[in-house]
């Protein structure tokens, strides 16, 4: 298994613009999460979904970020407009129900100028 | 509401000497505990977990860790680093419930010197 797939890498943005981060789960893992990280916050959990359904997006943090899973295999993470305070590390991560312990992708560094 | 504290912000330590990572958690339910290890431009690992059972839980790349109920802590520890443990440390902890929400703490980097 390729493990979970985060796209693109990088992404450098101007501010005002939409930014879309794309995840591939790992396949047969039924519960996916968005997580920031920034030095002055750490890891945040934004949003997670079990069996594609969103469960809890109590750490989205304004109206300008929205996630979807449309299906089992991919979820994606939208900001819009953007803002240079959106800057940060945004990763992907996965875990099965009884496997517990996240499988997390490489992250996608977005820089909003 | 969970927490987790990572006494530590940086650990710098020579090769082949013992370290200890130090983690306390705060949380009225029960826990499940883990640590996660971040190289360079990379997303986290996960090194070890503590669900039940024993309290010494073994990892990858030989680090170990020991729950404490009492002191809620979960401290890592390995008896001789390599230059290749440089990186970031996390310590989390999850609710053992439905949602598996896990909450992280604010890291410990690890610099391992020649």
């Amino acid at each position: 298994d390729a493990g979970v797939i985060q796209s693109p890498r990088h992404e450098v943005t101007e501010m005002g613009q939409e930014v879309t981060l794309r995840c591939k789960p790992i396949s047969g893992h039924d519960y996916l999460f968005w997580y920031r990280q920034t030095m002055m916050r750490g890891l945040e959990l934004l949003i997670y979904f079990n069996n594609n359904v969103p469960i809890d997006d109590s750490g989205m943090p304004e109206d300008r970020f929205s996630a979807k899973m449309p299906n089992a295999s991919f979820s994606t993470l939208k900001i819009q407009p953007s803002e240079p305070r959106d800057s940060a590390v945004y990763f992907c991560a996965t875990h099965t129900g009884t496997n517990y312990g996240y499988t997390f992708g490489s992250g996608t560094r977005l820089t909003v100028v | 509401a969970q927490s987790v504290t990572q006494l530590d912000s940086q650990v710098p330590v020579f090769e082949e000497a013992p370290v200890e990572l130090r983690c306390n958690y705060s949380s009225s339910v029960s826990v499940y505990l883990f640590w996660y290890v971040q190289y360079p431009n990379q997303g986290l690992q996960l090194l070890l977990k503590y669900l039940s059972g024993s309290t010494l839980v073994k990892g990858i790349n030989g680090f170990e860790a020991e729950f404490n109920k009492s002191q809620t802590s979960f401290h890592l520890r390995k008896p001789s680093v390599h230059i290749s443990d440089t990186a970031e440390y996390f310590c989390a902890v999850s609710l053992n419930t439905g949602g598996f929400k896990t909450i992280f703490g604010a890291g410990t980097r690890l610099f391992v010197k020649a």
